[in-house]
């Protein structure tokens, strides 16, 4: 297995350019989340889904946009990419509520400049 | 709203001495919480979880975590650190209804030799 698969693992773009960030999970997961990482601030909540076809916003949703066509992934975009969106994009899912903990990606490092 | 507190930001340790991470949260009831370990450049491995029972979970690399819920504490433990232990640890909540974990903003431990 491979779990929870990010695609690309960096990228550089340009204010204003538009990119999407591919997450995958062969884990038959149903929940699955966008998180970014910055210094001093932990993980914080993008956008997250609880099915295919759903989605829903976290805690710092503005700018970017997901879709989850497919069980399997869960796409990231920036529509106008800025530079206070340079951050390190994790991915993450889960296999449902209850007792069960998250499986991580190994994360997309995006510069914006 | 859930919070996590990791309320050290950077600790530093000789090789060998013991290790004590300190993790409080803030929700009315009892959460699923969760401690994981992140290495530069890498993404997030779980150490340990406590879903319920036993306050006292065992993880990981001799990880231990005790829940102590007067204290709505879930501090990380390790007898003995190895060098190999340097990298940044987060510890998370996600209440039993559930469909996100929030992160603290993470303690990056030092091991001097």
């Amino acid at each position: 297995n491979a779990g929870v698969t990010q695609t690309p693992k960096f990228r550089v773009l340009k204010t204003g350019q538009s990119m999407t960030l591919l997450c995958a999970q062969d884990m038959n997961h149903e929940y699955m989340y966008w998180y970014r990482q910055d210094p001093g601030m932990g993980l914080r909540l993008i956008h997250y889904s609880v099915g295919e076809g759903t989605t829903a916003k976290g805690e710092v949703p503005d700018g970017y946009n997901v879709s989850r066509l497919k069980k399997q992934n869960f796409l990231l975009g920036l529509e106008s990419a800025a530079p206070s969106q340079t951050s390190v994009y994790f991915c993450a899912s889960i296999l449902k509520g209850g007792p069960t903990e998250a499986f991580f990606g190994q994360g997309t490092r995006l510069t914006v400049v | 709203a859930q919070s996590v507190t990791q309320p050290d930001i950077h600790i530093t340790v000789s090789e060998g001495a013991s290790l004590e991470l300190r993790c409080n949260y803030s929700y009315g009831a009892t959460p699923y919480l969760f401690w994981y370990v992140q290495s530069p450049g890498q993404g997030l491995q779980l150490l340990l979880k406590y879903f319920s029972g036993d306050t006292l979970v065992q993880g990981i690399k001799g990880f231990e975590a005790e829940f102590k819920r007067s204290q709505s504490s879930f501090n990380l433990r390790k007898p003995s650190v190895h060098w190999s232990d340097a990298a940044e640890y987060f510890c998370a909540v996600r209440h039993t209804g559930g469909f996100k974990t929030i992160f603290g903003a993470g303690t990056r431990l030092f091991v001097k030799a």
